[in-house]
Formats: structure tokens, C-alpha cells, sequence
């Protein structure tokens, strides 16, 4: 019940195109889900967040869609480029607590 | 430029030995976290601390690791004896508290032959 189910596990996409990285979740606690964005050699970095109010969250070019019903978020990532080329975790916590459930990871290319 | 740092970056040891890995937390942050990060299991969280006073360290073998603050500076992560399944990328993150941002340091590549 914890868990967080990440798919798919390696993505290629072409250069321009959109990347799609689905997660999907059981516990209907959780109520803060970031994606982390890994490029290799370093630390995860927070990419973008969002609470279940809200059912979509726009950054630039990174969008999080939110389902609440379906307990389902997703990453969309616009007119991806080579420099996106990384993996991308997803991840959620409960109201008032420290800890992170992360997803399994997507590895994402984008080729040029 | 806060940034967390670690030390060392990389640890190559033979099984049996003993490895310290250590952690300077961003100045001011007052949650830190130990990950373990592999090909199979992905990004595991191994422990974690509030104000310098563990709150979990459920994700930790306890016969083996241990982890430690011994002050807001410095976070240290031991394993007595290390053994080849070990063999991971261990990162330490810091925060300022509950869901917000953690700040992952580079990771420490650890190989235990």
C-alpha cells in the first residue's frame, strides 16, 4: 500500500517530441507527489511537485498531470530535448511526515 | 552556492572491512537523509534525522550499518563489515522539514570486492 508503481522503465524519444512517465499509487494518504529529475553522476534534483487540489501543474516545458480518482499522476515533458535526457523518479509522502515512497525510476533519452 | 556535500566519492574496499561515509548537511537544514541507491532496487531510504535525533532507520540492515550526527554539520553513515551486496551509490540528502525539498548531495559509489 505504499508503494509507488512507475512505468515505463527506459523511454527514447525524438528530439521535439513529448515524453510521458506514468506513476500510479494506492494509499489514498498521500498527499504531496514530486518528480525528481537524476542525470548521471549526480544526485536527484526536485524537478516539480503537486498536491491533489490541483489536477494539472505547469513549469516551462514539465507539466504533472493528477487523477485523483484513479490515483494515477504522470510527467509530460514538451518538445524534449537531448539536454533531458536523464532518469526521472516520481515520489510521495503524507501530510506531515519527512519520508518519500519513490518510484522505481524511468530512464529517459532523447535523441537528437 | 549551498550545495550538500560527501565524502569520499568513491570507496573501493575488500568485504570485512569497515567504511565511513560523511555528510556536510546544507547550513541551516535540519533533516537529513541517507539513500542507497541500486540497478535492482532502486532508490532505498536507509535512515533519517530531525534536529540531529534519528526518527527512522527502519531501511537499515541494523546489524551491519549505522548512522549518526555528531553535530548540525556532519552526518556519517557506517558499515561494520562491509560486504559485496553493499555495493551501491549511497546519497545524503538535507531539508528544512516535512515534505518540503530535499537537496541530494553527489552520492559516494561504494565497491566492496
Amino acid at each position: 500500500q505504499q508503494q509507488v508503481k512507475q512505468s515505463p522503465q527506459s523511454l527514447i524519444v525524438q528530439k521535439g517530441g513529448i515524453s510521458i512517465i506514468n506513476c500510479a499509487y494506492e494509499n489514498t494518504a498521500f498527499d504531496y507527489f514530486p518528480w525528481y529529475q537524476q542525470f548521471p553522476g549526480k544526485g536527484p534534483a526536485l524537478l516539480i511537485a503537486i498536491r491533489p487540489d490541483v489536477s494539472e501543474k505547469k513549469e516551462g516545458r514539465f507539466t504533472i498531470s493528477f487523477n485523483k480518482s484513479a490515483k494515477q499522476f504522470s510527467l509530460h515533458i514538451m518538445d524534449s530535448q537531448p539536454g533531458d535526457s536523464a532518469t526521472y523518479f516520481c515520489a510521495a509522502s503524507f501530510a506531515g511526515t519527512y519520508k518519500y515512497i519513490f518510484g522505481t525510476g524511468t530512464r529517459l533519452k532523447v535523441l537528437a | 552556492d549551498a550545495r550538500v556535500t560527501q565524502t569520499p566519492r568513491d570507496k573501493v574496499t575488500e568485504m570485512g572491512q569497515e567504511v565511513t561515509m560523511r555528510c556536510q548537511p546544507i547550513l541551516g537544514h535540519n533533516t537529513v537523509f541517507w539513500y542507497r541507491q541500486t540497478m535492482m532496487q532502486g532508490l532505498e531510504l536507509l535512515a533519517y534525522f530531525r534536529n540531529r535525533a534519528p526518527l527512522d532507520d527502519s531501511g537499515m540492515p541494523k546489524d551491519r550499518f549505522s548512522a549518526e550526527m555528531p553535530d548540525a554539520t556532519l552526518a556519517t553513515l557506517k558499515i561494520q563489515p562491509s560486504e559485496p551486496r553493499d555495493s551501491a551509490v549511497y546519497f545524503c540528502a538535507s531539508g528544512l522539514g516535512a515534505q518540503e525539498t530535499q537537496y541530494f548531495g553527489p552520492g559516494t559509489r561504494l565497491l566492496v570486492l
